[in-house]
């Protein structure tokens, strides 16, 4: 069965420097997840989107930006990176939002040096 | 406040032992409660939720709304239970939808042959 997939799976940025990190969800699922996750640290909610629509907002600094295109997938945009920005960034789907179950993506790791 | 305790970083039990994940959530609502699991360099995978009330692997976990808990248990671990395992909660968003999911920090289970 497909999953969620993100890309890139890695990236190095220097501080100041920009990254879009990309998601796309399961087949037919509308809604869209992001989540940081620091190192030793647990996954922290960003934002998320529900048919195209931005649907709740946690803790996204105001450098970050994201958006859902028609076709379901999200990017995540992130100018002006810092330091503390180096993180996993997970992406998850579901099909409706509310409480349905969230199927995760493998993540992208951004290191910011 | 939402929050989501599991009071334990590691937990390390031999194989074939008994296996309890404690998790505590404060939520003024009716949460809905999970629990994910993470194996080394792998996504999150929704291990079980309490509304499908489901065995998966052998774990099981009761909501129980008194004491605000959903501790995750096994009666017999095994060396491939080794893992990080996140306690989750969704409920009511930052912008009053729900959806987005409140992890706790998560355990380390080592199993030992």
């Amino acid at each position: 069965a497909a999953g969620v997939i993100q890309s890139p799976r890695h990236l190095i940025k220097e501080k100041r420097e920009t990254a879009t990190l990309k998601c796309y969800p399961i087949p037919r699922h509308d809604t869209v997840y992001w989540y940081q996750q620091g190192p030793g640290q647990d996954p922290q909610f960003l934002i998320s989107f529900y048919e195209k629509m931005q649907s709740d907002k946690g803790s996204i600094p105001d450098r970050f930006s994201a958006q859902q295109f028609s076709d379901y997938h999200s990017e995540l945009n992130m100018s002006s990176l810092e330091l503390g920005d180096s993180a996993l960034y997970f992406c998850a789907s579901s099909y409706g939002q509310g409480m349905e179950t969230q199927y995760f993506g493998p993540g992208t790791r951004l290191l910011v040096l | 406040a939402q929050r989501v305790t599991q009071p334990e970083k590691l937990l390390s039990v031999f194989k074939g032992a008994p296996v309890e994940l404690k998790c505590n959530y404060s939520y003024s609502g009716s949460p809905e409660l999970f629990w994910y699991v993470q194996y080394s360099r792998q996504r999150l995978q929704l291990l079980l939720r309490h509304i499908s009330r489901e065995s998966i692997k052998g774990f099981t976990a009761d909501l129980n709304k008194g004491e605000t808990s959903f501790h995750l248990k096994k009666p017999f671990a095994q060396e491939e239970d080794s893992a990080m395992y996140y306690c989750a909660l969704s409920g009511e968003g930052y912008g009053g939808s729900q959806g987005n999911l409140i992890f706790g920090k998560g355990t380390k289970l080592s199993v030992k042959p």
